[in-house]
């Protein structure tokens, strides 16, 4: 079975630096997708960032960047210039490629605050 | 920007009643999803509903649940006679396509069960 593991339950980070999110997954699968999804507080839970298995290259979003790590089944996501804005809850999520068409498998997530 | 709507945003039910969860998708949506996240555990998928019928579901999707879209845009969660262990937070998502289109969110229902 697959199973998403976010083991920094809490971050912190002074506005303007630079914050590294934590995840690691398991899949017996070859292709599936990767994502970090952003809720803040009292919101709706937003894609901030999304992996293909197959590509190589690291996934960029303004602000946002990943480090996957294929072979170690890691998935971080890197906020550069955090701001206050980026308070929220973060979870990481995997997905198998074809066959079901929703079952999106979410970590536990990260609370991450930023402080001015 | 188009939004997914879940309404209420709180539900008190007491243990044994039926409740009726709502949700609006995005318009030109195709797949709908429930979605659940008791407090302090992981976001857990339920079910996944398209073309007017349930394409996938989890183990916790018991018949104790079901799914409807009774009029085109209301996607509806029916817990039949809740426990006290349904107490938890209820995501409604939709996405224009199936594997690998991004799913969008709704903010939740929470309902708590008495």
């Amino acid at each position: 079975a697959q199973t998403v593991t976010q083991s920094q339950p809490e971050m912190s980070v002074q506005e303007a630096e630079t914050v590294t999110l934590s995840c690691t997954y398991d899949t017996s699968e070859n292709n599936y997708y990767l994502f970090w999804y952003k809720q803040p507080p009292s919101r709706q839970m937003i894609l901030v960032i999304r992996q293909e298995a197959y590509k190589q290259q690291n996934a960029t979003e303004n602000r946002f960047s990943v480090n996957f790590q294929k072979a170690a089944k890691s998935f971080s996501l890197k906020i550069s210039d955090s701001q206050l804005g980026d308070t929220a809850m973060y979870f990481c999520a995997s997905k198998n490629y074809g066959g079901s068409q929703g079952n999106l498998i979410f970590g536990k997530g990260t609370k991450l605050s930023v402080k001015p | 920007e188009p939004e997914v709507t879940q309404t209420p945003s709180h539900q008190v039910t007491q243990m044994g009643q039926e409740v009726i969860l709502r949700c609006v998708p995005i318009s030109n949506h195709l797949y709908f999803y429930w979605y659940r996240q008791i407090l302090g555990q992981k976001v857990e998928f339920l079910v996944s509903f398209y073309n007017n019928e349930i394409s996938e579901k989890s183990e916790i999707f018991d018949d104790q649940f079901s799914v409807e879209r009774p009029d085109g845009s209301n996607f509806t969660l029916k817990i039949r006679s809740t426990k006290l262990e349904d107490s938890a937070m209820y995501f409604c998502a939709s996405s224009e396509g199936g594997t690998g289109y991004e799913q969008y969110f709704g903010p939740g229902t929470r309902l708590t069960v008495t």
